[in-house]
Parts: structure tokens; sequence; C-alpha cells
């Protein structure tokens, strides 16, 4: 099976910039994650969606950041404005519904705020 | 607060030799743990979990050891290969949520 997809790969932006993430998870798995890893950290959650309504968005900065799964699929996370402390690779996860932690990742998005 | 703690940032190992990952967390409401293997420019991957029910939880080269009581888990990878050379994270969550919190990983380096 095809695994999540994400794109870009790699994204370069000055501050108060903004940026959109997409991801697609894998066909089937009705929960998906955001998470962002900031270097020499692990990955932190920051929005969990079941189907397309949310689960867990308590660490979202929602000042800035925001994120929706039309359609119960593939999600966007955007940032905006974006700061320095932003700079990080933000990781998309999916999994079936209800299981425990077995999660499939993503090759994440590098984002370089400048 | 970081709930998931793996305090050893690095850690080498000679080929065929035991490596052993540790990781202690802090909330008694987690009950499953997993272990994830990350490469550069990649997702972490799922290696290994064990729920709290269990001490033990074996799969080919790969133990995972929880002590409940110490709110610590292990992970024994025997024998090391060089291909083991990654960044492990220990990752747990509970039938609350089922998000994984994350400890910030150890890099492994296994020598020929």
């Amino acid at each position: 099976e095809a695994g999540v997809a994400q794109s870009p790969r790699y994204k370069i932006i000055e501050k108060r910039q903004s940026v959109a993430f997409w991801c697609n998870p894998i066909s089937g798995h009705a929960t998906l994650y955001w998470y962002q890893q900031i270097l020499g950290q692990g990955p932190k959650l920051l929005i969990q969606f079941q189907n397309n309504g949310v689960v867990d968005d308590s660490q979202l900065p929602k000042d800035r950041f925001s994120a929706e799964r039309l359609k119960g699929v593939d999600s966007t996370l955007k940032i905006q404005p974006a700061k320095l402390e932003d700079s990080a690779v933000y990781l998309c996860a999916s999994s079936r519904p209800q299981t425990f932690g077995e999660q499939y990742f993503g090759p994440g998005t590098r984002l370089t705020v400048t | 607060d970081q709930q998931v703690k793996q305090n050893s940032p690095s850690l080498s190992v000679q080929e065929g030799r035991i490596s052993i990952l540790n990781c202690d967390y802090t909330n008694s409401m987690f009950d499953y743990f997993l272990w994830y293997k990350k490469y550069p420019a990649e997702g972490p991957t799922f290696l290994i979990s064990i729920s709290s029910i269990k001490d033990k939880n074996e799969d080919g080269r790969f133990t995972v050891f929880l002590n409940k009581s110490a709110k610590h888990l292990s992970l024994h990878i025997v024998p090391s290969q060089p291909g083991d050379s990654a960044v492990y994270f220990c990752a747990a969550s509970s039938n609350s949520g089922y998000a994984l919190n994350f400890g910030k990983g150890t890099s492994l380096l296994v020598t020929p």
C-alpha cells in the first residue's frame, strides 16, 4: 500500500509570510495527525483528526496555525504569519481508527523561516 | 513538560554486541509504549510496542522491557548491525487520546 504523502519536502520563507503543507494519508486511515519536530526534539502533536473532525488541537498555536481535513481524507496545515521559531520538520501521520500507537508517518516537510 | 524522557542523546555500540536504549516516563496514565526508528530525511517508522499489561515483548532481534513500578522501559537490540544506526524515539500513549508523546530520541551508531 502507498505510504503517507507530504508536500512540499522543503520550504524556505521569510518571517511574517504564510505557508501551507499538504498531507495525503494511507487509504482507509480515518485518523490523521500533524506533528512538529524541532531540531533535537521528539515530534510534538499539533492536531489530531478523526475523519474530518478535530479530536485534539490543544497544542496548536491557534493564533497563527490552522488545519483542515475536508472530506476526511487529505489535510492541509497552514501557518500565517510565520515566526523564526516555527522552523521545524512538520510530520503528518495516519492510523486506523482508535488504534493504539501504530502510526504511519510521511517523510515530513522541512520548514526554514529566515 | 517532557512526559517521556530519553536521557542518553547518543549511544555507540560495536557490531554484534547488544544495544540497550532507555526511556523513562512520568505520566501514570500511559498504557501503551512504542519505539520508533528514524533515518535522516525520513519520517519515523514503527519498530515495536508493548502494552502496560505485559513486561516484555520480543520481535526478532528487538525486545522491549517495561517496568511499570519504575516507569521505565528499554529497547534491546541483539545482535546490533550497522543498519541499525538511526535515531530511536520512545513514545507513549493512553486510551484517552491515542496521540503519541515522544521522547527526544537517542542516536545509535553501530560500528563495524
